[in-house]
């Protein structure tokens, strides 16, 4: 069964502490990205990644970090130095290619107190 | 930088309303792809608009495409409660997805 998925779908840490989103796709892509989203914001771009081992910043890319160590995976870590982590994170696949769509998984909500 | 609006922002209408959400962008887009999220769900791609011009419909929806690929929109005909959810529009740059802000669309039975 193809697709993309992110786990956990709920998560509570303390403020001050690192967190690592998990997101794996099993869809054969080369590209893959996090989106944040947040009520009336839509969906930002935080990083992506078109290849293993390589990955660029998206437009609010300040406090996270990614690994592309995998096709299959792309975790996103939440540093202490997040002003505002708590949000909803999108994790998306798509082939290369501009008339490709994007596979987005489940989400994660992370909650920070 | 590419930048995607939306309007409106939120809709509530009656179930059996009407419906249209309207994106633009900054810049002339190769595409212009239209996603739903459901109340606490993901995103889901729709359809996809490539030509200047194109319209496409799905059922009670017509999807368009202008002129000057800069601008789309999506109209749903005699809304039901099934059509809640936000509704965005992402151009395409290379490989990267322009996601509008979203429409949230609120169907009042």
């Amino acid at each position: 069964d193809g697709g993309i998925t992110q786990s956990p779908k709920y998560l509570f840490r303390k403020e001050g502490q690192n967190v690592t989103l998990s997101c794996e796709q099993n869809l054969n892509h080369d590209a893959m990205y996090w989106y944040r989203q947040d009520p009336g914001q839509g969906l930002r771009l935080i990083y992506y990644s078109q290849i293993v081992n390589d990955f660029q910043k998206g437009d609010i890319a300040e406090g996270y970090s990614v690994s592309r160590e995998k096709k299959e995976s792309f975790p996103l870590t939440v540093t202490s130095a997040q002003k505002n982590p708590t949000a909803f994170y999108l994790c998306a696949s798509s082939s290369l290619g501009h008339n490709t769509e994007a596979f987005f998984g489940q989400g994660t909500r992370l909650t920070v107190v | 930088g590419q930048q995607v609006m939306q309007i409106p922002q939120y809709q509530h209408v009656q179930e059996g309303e009407d419906f249209t959400t309207y994106c633009n962008s900054s810049t002339t887009l190769s595409n212009i792809q239209w996603y739903k999220q459901r109340p606490g769900g993901h995103p889901v791609f729709l359809i996809q608009l490539v030509k200047s011009g194109e319209v496409k419909k799905q059922k009670r929806l017509t999807f368009q495409f202008g002129e000057a690929k800069k601008n789309s929109s999506l109209h749903i005909t005699a809304t039901q409660t099934t059509d809640v959810g936000t509704y965005f529009c992402a151009g395409r740059a290379g490989n990267q997805f322009y996601f509008g802000t979203g429409t949230s669309l609120t169907v009042i039975p």
